[in-house]
């Protein structure tokens, strides 16, 4: 199947920095996705996006749907202890099925106090 | 939070036997699947559902069969558990298909087969 592949796989950071992540493909996809998953639970929806170019924010997140289509960025601003966990990225392609999710395999983000 | 249980939350069983998790939805979604988190491979599709009794596979279907004879309900069933299958599961609904199809998921059933 198709590919996200996302970066960078784990992160170590201070609290209050800002934090990056991203996701490319080779492939267009027409929905991207960001979840994170705190450790024994599921994956939580943070933010959906569904235009090209479109930027959006929750909170201290904002994430981008890049303008070809191929790549998506999540930020988090400020960050805090409960901002650790794993962030999943996941794609919807043009065409074919309209059931099935692409995932990135996952970013570690570890916050330091 | 999407209104979705999965049961049993752990199973330990051993290579041979029958397994069927279970999940629940409340919110009437149309669309469920079930995937599987393994370390190094992330979230992979195992199967899912566009309806009642509607079922299709996904990239990881050998060994796994399912069923849905009412929306709220989608049961994973391994036929003969082996230890490749080891892992934790989750499931999933969505209500719309196309570019609006956000999956919400479950809380995940963690299965060990010795």
């Amino acid at each position: 199947g198709q590919q996200l592949n996302q970066s960078p796989q784990s992160m170590f950071i201070q609290e209050g920095e800002d934090v990056s992540m991203n996701c490319t493909s080779s492939s267009i996809f027409n929905t991207w996705l960001w979840y994170k998953q705190d450790p024994g639970e599921g994956p939580v929806l943070l933010i959906a996006l569904y235009k090209a170019g479109e930027l959006t924010s929750n909170g201290r997140l904002t994430a981008q749907f890049g303008i070809t289509r191929k790549d998506s960025f999540l930020n988090i601003s400020a960050s805090i202890p409960s901002d650790v966990g794993i962030y999943f990225c996941a794609g919807l392609q043009s065409g074919g099925s309209n059931y099935k999710l692409t995932f990135g395999k996952g970013t570690l983000l570890t916050v330091n106090p | 939070d999407a209104g979705i249980t999965q049961s049993p939350r752990h199973k330990v069983t051993e290579t041979g036997t029958p397994v069927t998790l279970r999940c629940h939805q409340t919110e009437n979604h149309r669309y469920m699947y079930w995937y599987r988190q393994d370390p190094g491979h992330g979230l992979r599709l195992i199967h899912y559902s566009y309806g009642v009794k509607d079922t299709d596979k996904g990239e990881v279907s050998d060994g796994y069969s399912v069923s849905r004879s009412k929306t709220e309900d989608f049961l994973l069933t391994l036929e003969s558990a082996t230890s490749s299958q080891t892992s934790v599961y989750f499931c999933a609904i969505s209500n719309l298909a196309g570019a609006s199809n956000t999956q919400y998921f479950g809380p995940g059933t963690r299965l060990t087969v010795l």
